[in-house]
């Protein structure tokens, strides 16, 4: 079984600028996480989708969003880039409410 | 108060020695515990999970919850220096669809 698929793998983008990230979850698996990591403040919930619904969502600015297609598929985006957006974010798939969560290798983002 | 704590790190054993690994956390309801290793560079990777009470064993490691005083436990047994790394515990809060990470407690083990 193929694991969480995340794209791009590295990403370098400026300030005011916008970026898009995917995320194709292990097959079969429809909730989808999203997390911020920086060595600061480790592992942050940013938001979590389960069949197209967000269910969850962490204490992150609007800037940051995210939605889910039917196939279970996730993209998050970030508008208006800030140098402090610079991290590793990771989606994680699971298969269900409690379920073991399975992460991708992550997109890591840097905010020049 | 943090949602999930660890033992502040680092955490430095000899090769073959046990590592212990504690985490607190705070949401008394909370349902599912897990243990993720993060290597330098990679993402987290689930390594024990536990749901009730007691102990849990899946090969060098243990894992240990009490629910009553709200604590998660990781012991490596013969550890190896592929043990080194950032230990992640993790909880699932009640009725919250998300994780709930601890900072991580850094593990190296010496040969």
């Amino acid at each position: 079984k193929a694991g969480v698929t995340q794209t791009p793998r590295y990403l370098i983008k400026t300030r005011g600028q916008q970026v898009t990230l995917s995320c194709s979850p292990i097959s079969g698996h429809r909730s989808v996480s999203w997390y911020q990591q920086t060595p600061g403040q480790g592992l942050q919930f940013l938001f979590e989708y389960f069949s197209e619904t967000q269910r969850n969502k962490g204490n992150f600015p609007g800037r940051f969003s995210g939605r889910q297609f039917s196939n279970s598929r996730s993209e998050m985006n970030v508008s208006t880039l800030e140098l402090g957006d610079s991290a590793l974010y990771l989606c994680a798939s699971s298969g269900g409410t409690n379920e073991k969560l399975f992460f991708g290798s992550g997109t890591q983002l840097s905010v020049l | 108060q943090k949602e999930v704590e660890q033992n502040s790190g680092p955490l430095s054993v000899p090769e073959g020695a046990i590592a212990s690994l504690n985490c607190t956390y705070s949401d008394r309801g909370s349902q599912s515990f897990f243990w993720y290793r993060q290597y330098s560079g990679k993402s987290p990777e689930l390594i024990m999970f536990i749901y009730s009470n007691g102990d849990k064993e899946d090969g060098r490691f243990t894992a240990q919850l009490n629910k009553a005083s709200q604590y998660v436990s990781l012991l490596i047994r013969d550890s190896q220096p592929s043990d080194s790394a950032t230990y992640l515990c993790a909880v699932n809060p009640y009725n919250d669809y998300k994780l709930s990470f601890g900072a991580g407690t850094t593990v190296t083990v010496r040969a």
